[in-house]
């Protein structure tokens, strides 16, 4: 089954602990995403990649990291969390056909920091 | 900038109403349109796009168009049912070097039975 998978799926943390939240795609898509969604703001991309080793800032990437170093894998880090990133985080992946092309999103993972 | 202006929620209907729910972008060029949905818990799925104007996006029974001269793309359904319940998202993808969708807010659309 083609899916996007995220783990884990609920995270309660600290401020100042390193996390991270990884995100799989078994269809060879070469892009991938990372959004954020927050009430009344809808969905804002964090960071994306077209490839492998080829990532690039999104609207909103302050506190983030990521990293493409396989197709399938695009890992979101949080370096040091604060409160302001407490969310809910969905990554997507699609092919590199152009924007016309349906985007396939995880199941999401709500993040608390306290 | 690119964005998309979608009418703000909730929603509430009656089983067998019919729905439109207003959605308006600005963008240069001709970008690809879409509404997704997101049901109670899950991610968002595609539930339909148009990528020129004048073509009509259908699933499910919803249907929208994309109309250019309007740069609008409003999601209707001429009989809802419980089971549409969810969130609704309008967007918008364009050629560039991010090629990332852009959301209108959301809306929520709750159906009674």
């Amino acid at each position: 089954e083609a899916q996007v998978t995220q783990n884990p799926r609920y995270l309660i943390t600290v401020t100042g602990k390193k996390l991270t939240v990884t995100c799989s795609q078994n269809m060879n898509h070469e892009y991938m995403s990372w959004y954020r969604q927050d009430p009344g703001l809808g969905l804002r991309q964090i960071y994306y990649s077209m490839n492998v080793e080829v990532t690039d800032k999104g609207d909103v990437p302050e506190g983030y990291k990521v990293s493409r170093k396989e197709k399938r894998n695009f890992p979101l880090i949080l370096e040091s969390p604060s409160p302001n990133q407490t969310s809910l985080y969905f990554c997507a992946s699609r092919t590199g056909g152009g924007p016309q092309e349906t985007q396939y999103f995880g199941p999401g993972t709500r993040l608390l920091v306290l | 900038g690119n964005s998309v202006t979608q009418m703000e929620g909730p929603v509430t209907l009656s089983e067998e109403a019919f729905l439109t729910i207003n959605c308006t972008y600005t963008a240069t060029g001709y970008p690809s349109l879409f509404w997704y949905v997101q049901y109670p818990g899950e991610g968002l799925q595609l539930l339909l796009k148009a990528t020129k104007a004048d073509d009509k996006g259908s699933n499910k029974g919803f249907e929208a168009t994309y109309r250019k001269e309007t740069t609008s793309f409003h999601l209707e359904k001429g009989s809802v049912q419980v089971s549409d319940s969810a969130v609704y998202f309008c967007a918008l993808s364009r050629w560039s070097s991010a090629s990332k969708i852009i959301f209108g807010s959301g809306t929520r659309l709750s159906i009674r039975p």
